[in-house]
């Protein structure tokens, strides 16, 4: 089983619409979470960080359900700019810095 | 400037060759990693470094070798390139505790014939 999974998609939505990804991890006693943002053969870069209590910043929200072992990452009012694949990370966190990504999820915003 | 950069970009080789890929971080991280990247794959580690005295192997090692230079510099290299290798790898460095974000370089593109 994969630490991390996610649909690959692709999810082709019109602009302004609200998309919303999932994202499951298999260990348990995983701390840390995040969603990175990856444009077509570029470095993958920090989208937001995932907290328990949920976050926001503009249009993007992140959730983390701890008990059925899942991430969230919804964006609303979706730009052309957004299209990208979207990478779910998830680590053991403290001493133990692994991270675990997922595949990614490819999202293309049309006009 | 950029806070990690790699060295080359670009790379085309011929199988048996050995090849080095260098990184230089000036984020003054002591975490450092190597990943390589497939078409429609995840990133997938090769080795992490916690510190320049600790190298860690990752997922998949086999095939590759790395040296911590200084706390600043982590090389990674293929001993003898295979075409299978040819693939986009990611130098990474990351600070310690929870809020842990990995920053990345632009990647090395290597292709082996």
């Amino acid at each position: 089983r994969k630490e991390v999974e996610q649909d690959p998609g692709p999810f082709n939505v019109p602009e302004g619409a609200t998309v919303a990804f999932n994202c499951t991890y298999s260990n348990s006693a995983s701390q840390s979470f995040f969603w990175y943002r990856q444009d077509c053969r570029k470095e993958p870069k920090l989208l937001m960080s995932v907290y328990s209590s949920g976050n926001e910043d503009g249009r993007f929200t992140a959730q983390l359900n701890r008990a059925s072992q899942y991430i969230s990452l919804l964006i609303r009012d979706s730009k052309l700019s957004d299209s990208a694949t979207y990478l779910c990370v998830v680590s053991p966190g403290d001493n133990f810095n692994k991270f675990y990504f997922g595949s990614g999820t490819k999202l293309n915003v049309k006009p | 400037d950029a806070d990690v950069t790699q060295t080359p970009r670009n790379r085309i080789t011929k199988t048996g060759k050995r090849i080095m890929l260098e990184c230089s971080q000036t984020k003054g991280h002591d975490r450092m990693y190597w990943y390589r990247q497939d078409p429609g794959l995840g990133l997938q580690l090769i080795y992490y470094s916690f510190d320049v005295k600790d190298i860690n192997k990752g997922e998949i090692s086999d095939g590759y070798s790395v040296s911590r230079q200084a706390q600043a510099k982590f090389s990674l290299s293929l001993e003898s390139a295979i075409p299978n290798q040819t693939a986009l790898y990611f130098c990474a460095t990351s600070g310690q505790g929870t809020d842990n974000e990995q920053f990345f370089g632009p990647g090395t593109r290597l292709t082996v014939l």
